[in-house]
């Protein structure tokens, strides 16, 4: 079962920021927290990943709050090809797989 | 990143009737999994392909029913056998890389069985 909790769905306008939350409580201290999505009809593609400390790349910014309980996505400026169903996954490793929960499915608005 | 082609990438097929799946990876990987997806569902995870030995099998998935190969560190099958509507899902191969630890998707095979 996916160790995760996500909101179902959120909104956004095109040219905000994005903030998607995800909730993993339960997560243990040698697991990172990724993040993919998946826009429709295709493969989940990677965005970004974390241990403890938080990451930008040129897709996101990945804030994961200090006791590790949570995380938040950050798209600094949405565009309507963002729109897409978001996954938060925890994983130990590279060696092990990725369960994945029910995701958030992002749309962004003109 | 590494790449991965799955092919077929959608087929309609019979009642019955069996189909197997390809991926290729474009440079070796660690582990490579097979997830399905059914219709407005999430990503559920099939089984572990491992190389030179039986694949490990998720709980609700077996051996019978979605026979898995892996003879190589790039390459990859798997077959919906006695195939029934219910298995009509998107499949999905991924790869990890040794190089990162990302796991990498192919774009999928959607399968409509009539």
């Amino acid at each position: 079962d996916a160790k995760t909790t996500q909101p179902p769905s959120m909104d956004c306008a095109e040219g905000r920021a994005a903030n998607l939350p995800c909730n993993h409580s339960t997560i243990s201290g040698n697991e990172y927290v990724y993040w993919y999505r998946q826009i429709h009809s295709q493969g989940p593609q990677y965005i970004i990943h974390g241990l403890k400390n938080n990451e930008t790349n040129e897709m996101a910014s990945l804030i994961i709050t200090e006791d590790r309980k949570s995380s938040t996505l950050i798209l600094p400026h949405a565009t309507l090809r963002d729109t897409a169903v978001y996954y938060c996954i925890v994983r130990v490793d590279n060696n092990n797989d990725m369960r994945f929960g029910a995701g958030t499915r992002l749309t962004v608005k003109p | 990143s590494a790449v991965i082609s799955q092919k077929p990438s959608r087929d309609i097929c019979q009642r019955g009737t069996s189909l197997t799946i390809q991926c290729q990876v474009d440079s070796q990987v660690t582990m490579m999994f097979w997830y399905r997806q059914q219709p407005g569902q999430s990503l559920t995870l099939i089984a572990t392909a491992n190389q030179g030995s039986e694949a490990t099998y998720e709980s609700g998935f077996v051996i019978d029913k979605f026979p898995i190969s892996r003879p190589n560190l790039t390459f990859s099958t798997l077959t919906v056998s006695n195939m029934s509507p219910e298995d009509s899902s998107i499949y999905l191969c991924s790869a990890t890389s040794p190089v990162n630890e990302k796991l990498f998707f192919g774009s999928g095979t959607q399968l409509s069985v009539l």
